[in-house]
């Protein structure tokens, strides 16, 4: 384990869904991210959030919706998604962000029918 | 933004053999490289990392060069062993203040036949 926790492991959402993904971290990190892992783009960052302010979320669809409550949790919020944003997501964290090793999550199993 | 660009996407090794996976990067701003291992129905895990005042590092049978310069940087492992197949990740970030954006290449699925 690497002390980052994501739920739920696996998720089966319809296009008119809402769901969130959560993930937790009780390492004393202040960076946290979203990744997608699909076979076409293995480890795509989503968002990243930095002492609970988001830094980057690379030009994701608005139907992706992120929350940084606090330093030790991180939340997906997800609505009307596509099929293709079926796909492996991951939570990390890292001590600060940037220049530490990433601490990866299990990952949410999303299929999208 | 950065982009990291990483070959081959598949290698395919004998036992005992070396295996080398060579990344480049275009943000000349970055200076920090992990490599991270990513085995089947598993999560991805760090197995080295170089910052760009470091030329080359080793930790056993697996060592990492960078050339800042040519910005590139490049994962050997010698002996290989079979518990060595996985997918391998370059990865390229920038260090020091709240920066946070750890740009992973597309992988290299590694396969090493007894």
């Amino acid at each position: 384990e690497t002390g980052v926790t994501q739920t739920p492991r696996h998720l089966v959402m319809g296009m008119t869904n809402k769901k969130s993904l959560k993930c937790e971290q009780h390492l004393g990190h202040n960076a946290m991210y979203w990744y997608k892992q699909s076979a076409k783009k293995p480890l795509e960052l989503m968002f990243v959030y930095s002492l609970e302010e988001r830094v980057e979320n690379n030009s994701v669809p608005s139907r992706f919706s992120p929350e940084c409550p606090n330093s030790s949790h991180l939340f997906l919020h997800l609505h009307t998604l596509q099929p293709e944003d079926s796909a492996l997501y991951l939570c990390a964290s890292s001590l600060h962000g940037g220049d530490a090793e990433a601490f990866f999550g299990q990952g949410t199993r999303l299929t999208v029918v | 933004g950065e982009n990291v660009e990483q070959h081959p996407s598949t290698l395919s090794v004998q036992e005992g053999d070396s295996a080398v996976i060579k990344c480049t990067y275009s943000d000349s701003a970055s200076n920090y490289f992990p490599w991270y291992k990513q085995e089947l129905g598993k999560r991805p895990q760090l197995i080295i990392d170089i910052r760009s005042n470091v030329g080359e590092k080793k930790d056993q049978r697996i060592a990492v060069t960078l050339n800042k310069t040519a910005k590139h940087f490049s994962l050997h492992i010698t002996e290989t062993q079979p518990e060595d197949s996985a997918v391998y990740f370059c990865a390229a970030s920038i260090y020091g203040g709240s920066q946070g954006n750890l740009i992973f290449g597309k992988g290299t699925k590694l396969s090493v036949k007894p």
